[in-house]
């Protein structure tokens, strides 16, 4: 079945320095989102690619989807204590509306 | 306004016992779907409603799991008779979207299941 794989599984960094997690699919897909989830929340939306190689910022996050629109990465730029959690891919392939959640990378910033 | 809310927050059930989640989405969701999210793993699929239809159970681990919907609205996940490998956080989401123009998913706090 379809598996999407994210790197690296575990992410620490000092504060200001950047982040960059990478989404891959084993299949196609039609669109992309992330999320993030604190310690002991919920998933919280953040962001859905749809297009072949689409690039969106939120401040200080850059969001790319990949021409092949199998892979994606998330990129944090001089990043804060307030970024701490872990930040999920999740693709939706084909016409379903199911989504299929990465592995997840857990950022932690030491201030 | 509210969020989507589920309860219990915390459930502790024996092995071999039934138990009920319950999930209230925001008001006029369409799309609500359940999760299950295993200690340090990502949301995994169970199954996804659109109004009361259920659309999409495949990832439904086995028939021991049941969910409803009845209503269009408030939708109950049942596990008969549990067992160890249920232990985990089943959240709940819904979305105002449906098909493929389906946008955010606003996820619930979760209940925790504890089977021992």
């Amino acid at each position: 079945g379809q598996q999407v794989m994210q790197i690296p599984q575990y992410q620490h960094v000092q504060e200001g320095e950047d982040f960059t997690t990478y989404c891959n699919s084993s299949t196609t897909l039609s669109n992309i989102q992330w999320y993030k989830q604190r310690p002991g929340g919920h998933p919280v939306f953040l962001i859905q690619l749809v297009k072949s190689g689409e690039v969106k910022k939120q401040k200080r996050l850059t969001f790319q989807f990949g021409e092949a629109k199998k892979n994606s990465s998330l990129h944090i730029t001089a990043t804060q204590t307030t970024d701490v959690g872990t930040y999920f891919c999740a693709g939706r392939s084909g016409a379903t509306n199911k989504l299929i959640f990465g592995t997840g990378t857990l950022l932690a910033v030491q201030p | 306004g509210a969020g989507v809310s589920q309860s219990p927050r915390y459930k502790v059930a024996k092995r071999g016992q039934d138990v009920a989640l319950r999930c209230d989405p925001i008001s006029g969701h369409v799309s609500l779907f359940w999760y299950q999210q295993a200690l340090g793993q990502g949301p995994e699929f169970l199954t996804y409603f659109q109004n009361e239809a259920q659309l999409d159970k495949s990832g439904l681990p086995s028939d021991r799991f049941f969910a409803e919907r009845p209503e269009g609205s408030v939708s109950t996940l049942k596990i008969q008779r549990t067992q160890q490998e249920d232990s985990a956080v089943y959240l709940c989401a819904s979305s105002t979207t449906q098909g493929l123009a389906a946008a955010e998913q606003f996820f619930g706090p979760g209940t925790r299941l504890t089977v021992l």
